[in-house]
């Protein structure tokens, strides 16, 4: 089983529909991201957790919502999707021992489209 | 703010042939910076990091970057490419204290590698 898990690995939904991904993980780490990918605009953060009671908004936090119900399940919610909201979603998790760039572990991707 | 700029969206070259990926960094400090490979399909894949130390980093599959303060640079290298290498690469720089374990992005090259 892989270390972090995404699910769906795809979807399609209609505009103004609520849509939650998830994500899993095995590794142990304490900490979670949520990362957006974009042709030509690289990954950007949506949200990070150090823990489950630890949440925190990164560059592009509008339109999105999460919630980190366990130490290993972190999940992203789109409230009312819109079609710019299209874009492949990544969770990373990391390890909170020495420095926090140790340990990076990324999910395979949920491919969102939102018609 | 910390920046990732990698100059070439597209590059092809031969198999066999070296190759050479550029990324520019804006940050005050030392920097944490990261090369990661994307498989189509697959999530991100670290192939090598810097941190402090010697500027030459060797990574894994036969990858290795060499960090130019003076340039803000941290390129990517490798002697002989192989069709297996196709994929699109990300460069990364930690954003604020290590603490936070947040990455900033570049926007991505993709590598095409003809036969």
């Amino acid at each position: 089983d892989a270390d972090v898990t995404q699910t769906p690995r795809n979807r399609i939904t209609k505009t103004g529909k609520r849509i939650m991904l998830e994500c899993s993980q095995t590794k142990g780490h304490d900490r979670m991201y949520w990362y957006r990918q974009d042709p030509g605009l690289g990954l950007r953060l949506i949200y990070y957790s150090f823990d489950v009671k630890d949440i925190n908004k990164g560059e592009i936090s509008d339109g999105y919502s999460v919630s980190r119900q366990a130490q290993a399940k972190f999940s992203l919610s789109l409230e009312s999707a819109i079609p710019n909201q299209t874009a492949l979603y990544f969770c990373a998790t990391s390890d909170s021992q020495g420095s926090g760039y140790y340990g990076y572990t990324f999910g395979s991707g949920t491919r969102l489209t939102v018609v | 703010a910390q920046s990732v700029t990698q100059p070439d969206i597209h590059i092809t070259v031969s198999e066999g042939a070296s190759l050479e990926l550029r990324c520019n960094y804006s940050y005050g400090a030392t920097p944490y910076l990261f090369w990661y490979v994307q498989s189509p399909g697959q999530g991100l894949q670290l192939l090598l990091k810097y941190f402090s130390g010697d500027t030459l980093v060797q990574g894994i599959k036969g990858f290795e970057a060499e960090f130019k303060r003076s340039q803000s640079s941290f390129n990517l290298r490798k002697p002989s490419v192989h069709w297996s290498d196709a994929a699109e690469y990300f460069c990364a720089v930690g954003a604020g204290s290590s603490n936070t374990g947040k990455l900033i992005f570049g926007q991505g090259t993709t590598l095409q590698v003809k036969p």
